[in-house]
């Protein structure tokens, strides 16, 4: 079964309008941690944001901000005012206990296209 | 910049050869991860390393094998190379892997011909 799921393979968005990516994940973990990460077309991968399943608050980095749901399982991105630099693929990741260590899985990602 | 370095960036061979692909995690970071990025599909964990201790194992295949040496930087060998291996690689290295965030490199391009 999938651990990540991202639903929407490619989301479109006009410049300066806030958009969702939607993320739901499957754990039985109780400690747990959920991550965005971007991966523009150069290729390297940028950390996001991070919410931590302790936690009361939804987490908000400048633009970024999380929806944290944990009774629904979902953890989405929500980006305000959005910019031509924004275009990228979107990760959504889950941070899990695995054998002795940890393991982070990443889901399949949204692809997000920002029109001027 | 990351702080996360991995070399080559660019590495074409053919199949049968063996590579080796090489890590220096972040100043003070323990825990080294390797995950494969095939073409347009999604990021798939191979290996945990902490403090030169072998942690997690995900679908790393049996051509595949890695290690965290101790002075922390780590090596992925990759032989008996088929195509299917062409991939982006990456490196990530975290200080707690508990509670903190993957800090990647920028990947290491296989290109098997």
């Amino acid at each position: 079964a999938q651990k990540i799921t991202q639903t929407q393979p490619g989301m479109f968005v006009q410049e300066k309008e806030a958009v969702t990516l939607d993320c739901t994940y499957d754990t039985s973990d109780p400690s747990y941690g959920l991550f965005w990460y971007k991966q523009p077309s150069s290729g390297e991968m940028i950390f996001l944001i991070y919410q931590g399943s302790y936690d009361q608050q939804n987490a908000t980095e400048g633009r970024y901000s999380l929806n944290f749901q944990k009774a629904r399982k979902s953890a989405n991105l929500v980006i305000s005012a959005s910019q031509l630099g924004d275009s990228a693929m979107y990760f959504c990741a889950m941070r899990e206990n695995y054998n002795y260590g940890q393991n982070f899985v990443f889901g399949p990602g949204t692809r997000l296209s920002v029109l001027p | 910049d990351s702080g996360v370095t991995q070399t080559p960036k660019h590495l074409i061979t053919a199949t049968g050869q063996r590579v080796t692909l090489r890590c220096s995690p972040r100043s003070g970071d323990l825990s080294v991860y390797w995950y494969q990025q095939s073409l347009d599909q999604g990021l798939q964990f191979l290996i945990q390393y902490y403090n030169g201790e072998e942690r997690a194992k995900g679908n790393i295949l049996e051509r595949f094998s890695a290690q965290q040496f101790p002075d922390l930087h780590s090596e992925l060998n990759l032989s008996s190379l088929e195509l299917g291996d062409s991939a982006l690689y990456f490196c990530a290295s975290a200080t707690r892997p508990d509670t903190g965030e993957l800090f990647f490199g920028e990947g290491s391009r296989l290109t098997v011909l």
